[in-house]
């Protein structure tokens, strides 16, 4: 079965300082990978996804991701934090079903910004 | 920029009461998705849709939770009745039709937060 594991529940990181929040998937074939950021009280943005070809993508906000196949990996980073970055953020895995596609997130990561 | 809207964003009621949520998708969006997000947790999926048919709703509380789509755009989410465990926020997510070929990323609607007392 399809499964994330987003192994930090919390993460504090000082502004100016760059981040990275873990994901580590469970998928049989080539996997979607997506990466959702959430603001208290608010719905899910989208911050960027891989489906295929390059194994860095780029995002929206400054982020970026690196879709490790060896490491069934798929971080976050940003080199430099604002204050306006603090929120939970969502790594999914999006896998064909049956039915069409589904997606499966991880528990998230909440992300504390310090001055 | 066209959104997922919701409606109401929050909600309380009482246990044992009955509570709905409605759904407008983006326009021309086929999939549409109800989620269920406990407090602290990940969205886990409730229902899909494909135009107007439930494609998978294997995770739906049948006993107590409904889902329709009649015209194939918008949706209303029922819950009757409501327990104290239902409280949590509901998200509606649309995407372009992804029954076949390459995956569309999904929008996102600001949720509902249902709290039940």
């Amino acid at each position: 079965a399809q499964s994330v594991t987003q192994p930090d529940i919390h993460i504090t990181v000082s502004e100016g300082a760059s981040l990275e929040l873990r994901c580590n998937y469970s998928y049989g074939a080539t996997p979607y990978l997506f990466w959702y950021v959430q603001s208290p009280g608010q719905g899910l943005q989208l911050l960027l996804k891989y489906f295929s070809g390059d194994t860095l993508v780029q995002g929206i906000k400054g982020f970026e991701a690196e879709f490790k196949r060896s490491q069934s990996s798929f971080n976050l980073r940003k080199p430099s934090v604002h204050w306006s970055d603090a929120a939970e953020y969502f790594c999914a895995v999006g896998a064909l079903l049956d039915s069409g596609y589904a997606l499966n997130f991880g528990k998230g990561t909440s992300l504390l910004v310090t001055p | 920029e066209a959104e997922v809207a919701q409606s109401p964003r929050y909600k309380i009621t009482e246990k044992s009461q009955a509570v709905a949520f409605w759904c407008d998708p983006i326009s021309g969006h086929a999939t549409l998705y109800w989620y269920r997000q406990i407090l602290g947790q990940g969205p886990e999926l409730l229902v899909q849709f494909q135009d107007e048919s439930v494609v998978d709703d294997s995770q739906l509380p049948k006993d107590r939770f409904s889902a329709e789509r009649l015209k194939g755009v918008d949706s209303t989410l029922k819950i009757q009745p409501a327990e104290l465990g239902d409280s949590a926020m509901y998200l509606c997510a649309s995407s372009r039709r992804g029954l076949a070929g390459p995956m569309h990323e999904q929008y996102f609607g600001p949720g509902t937060r249902l709290t039940v007392t």
